[in-house]
């Protein structure tokens, strides 16, 4: 079975300042890891994506997560944090042989001026 | 642009009305999803289905009903049963594994919020 916990349910960093999001999931299976930001009032637009390849991936605006098996982790980060970036991440599981994604509960990213 | 269209964007309901959400993709996506967003819990899935006339319960399908009569739409009906229906709805596509572009990502609707009268 697959799940995923977001380990904070709110950050709070300062503009300028580096972001960490934390992600440990459980997946019965070689996992595909997402992460999802989702802005007020919209809908959720990925981040960033890891399918087996390298551990380091690059996501957009600047974000980058790492997987590490052995941690069963996938934390978000980013080394400065801007105002835009305030908004809900979520991290997400697929499981690819019954095409369903898992999400976690999601953090709440405050970044202050 | 293709993409996905949610609407309306807000909806309300009278107490034991049905009421259908509308979900269409131009993506030529296979997957279909529907979750529902409470605050704190992250996103739940209510129905998928991963191809024209057939669906799949998700986790939490009771006072839910849905159809896949063509490819490019995927309603919910939230039923007078679902005793809790305020919520914000997300509507998703994506790719079937095995298909030539594996690509799993989600793409999402804006969303509808559902709130009770």
């Amino acid at each position: 079975a697959q799940s995923v916990t977001q380990l904070d349910s709110h950050v709070s960093v300062s503009e300028g300042t580096p972001v960490l999001l934390r992600c440990n999931y459980s997946s019965s299976y070689s996992p595909s890891l997402f992460w999802y930001v989702q802005h007020p009032n919209k809908g959720l637009q990925l981040l960033l994506k890891y399918t087996s390849a390298a551990t380091l991936v690059k996501g957009i605006n600047g974000f980058e997560a790492e997987f590490k098996k052995s941690e069963t982790s996938f934390h978000l980060t980013k080394p400065s944090a801007h105002m835009s970036d305030a908004a809900e991440y979520f991290c997400v599981v697929s499981d690819l042989d019954f095409n369903k994604f898992y999400f976690g509960s999601g953090t709440k990213l405050n970044v202050k001026p | 642009d293709g993409g996905i269209t949610q609407s309306p964007k807000y909806l309300f309901r009278k107490e034991g009305q049905n009421v259908t959400l509308s979900c269409e993709q131009n993506l030529n996506h296979d997957a279909m999803y529907w979750y529902r967003q409470d605050p704190g819990q992250g996103l739940r899935l209510i129905y998928y289905s991963q191809i024209v006339n057939d669906f799949q319960k998700g986790d939490i399908a009771e006072g839910y009903s849905v159809s896949r009569e063509k490819k490019e739409s995927f309603p919910l009906t939230v039923t007078s049963a679902q005793k809790n229906p305020t919520a914000f709805y997300l509507c998703a596509s994506s790719v079937r594994p095995g298909q030539v572009s594996t690509n799993e990502k989600l793409f999402f609707g804006s969303g509808t919020q559902l709130s009770v009268l």
